[in-house]
């Protein structure tokens, strides 16, 4: 059975720095894309990141240049690094198994709320 | 960016009644669309792929149909555990979410 498990939100003042993890099991991580999309309270579905089975990585105007996508094999586990975060960065985060025959979202973790405020 | 809009914004249904859900792209995304639902406090949970497959476990009074830049969500006969959010998403350029349609009891 797939799962997808996030941990490491919390609430983090403007400028600072969060990781948040997605650990999951019943698939390999590392062979197959996997993404984090976001959602502000009250809000829509956006996409922020994907990182590619062949290791390449890909981010959302919004978060470019601040977060980064990475995975550790050896835990099958997915991360997302933010820095320099914004009030506007207030979201939960879930972590997203990506299909690989039809590069739809076919798995999702139930997130973790990330809040920056002073 | 593809640019998604669905509509309408809210539809009120009375169980039992078809719901009919649309989803515009700003440009062509051929097949490459889904459909998600999201109940409160949920995370979303997939429901059609390649505009017309129906996930795994997903009872068939789902359907979508379309392609190119105008699509579809139907829903048979509303059942209690389909009042929710749904969103559309386009994965033929990266990927983008419509804004939701949230379908309530009327």
């Amino acid at each position: 059975e797939v799962q997808l498990v996030e941990s490491g939100g919390g609430l983090v003042q403007p400028g600072g720095s969060l990781r948040l993890s997605c650990a999951a099991s019943g698939f390999t991580v590392s062979s197959n894309y996997m993404s984090w999309v976001r959602q502000a309270p009250g809000k829509g579905l956006e996409w922020v990141s994907v990182i590619y089975s062949g290791g390449s990585t890909y981010y959302a105007d919004s978060v470019k240049g601040r977060f980064t996508i990475s995975r550790d094999n050896s835990k099958n586990t997915l991360y997302l690094q933010m820095n320099s975060l914004r009030a506007e960065d207030t979201a939960v985060y879930y972590c997203a198994k990506v299909a690989a025959a039809d590069i739809h979202f076919d798995y999702w973790g139930q997130g973790t709320l990330v809040t920056v405020s002073s | 960016e593809i640019v998604m809009t669905q509509s309408p914004a809210t539809l009120s249904v009375s169980p039992g009644e078809r719901a009919t859900l649309s989803c515009r792209a700003s440009q062509s995304v051929s097949s490459n669309l889904a459909w998600y639902q999201q109940k409160p406090g949920q995370a979303p949970r997939l429901l059609i792929y390649g505009a017309s497959t129906r996930a795994t476990g997903i009872p068939a009074r789902f359907s979508g149909s379309g392609s190119g830049t105008e699509f579809t969500l139907t829903i048979s006969s509303l059942q209690s555990e389909d009042f929710a959010v749904y969103y559309c998403q386009q994965y033929n350029n990266w990927w983008t979410f419509g804004q939701g349609t949230k379908v309530e009891i009327k």
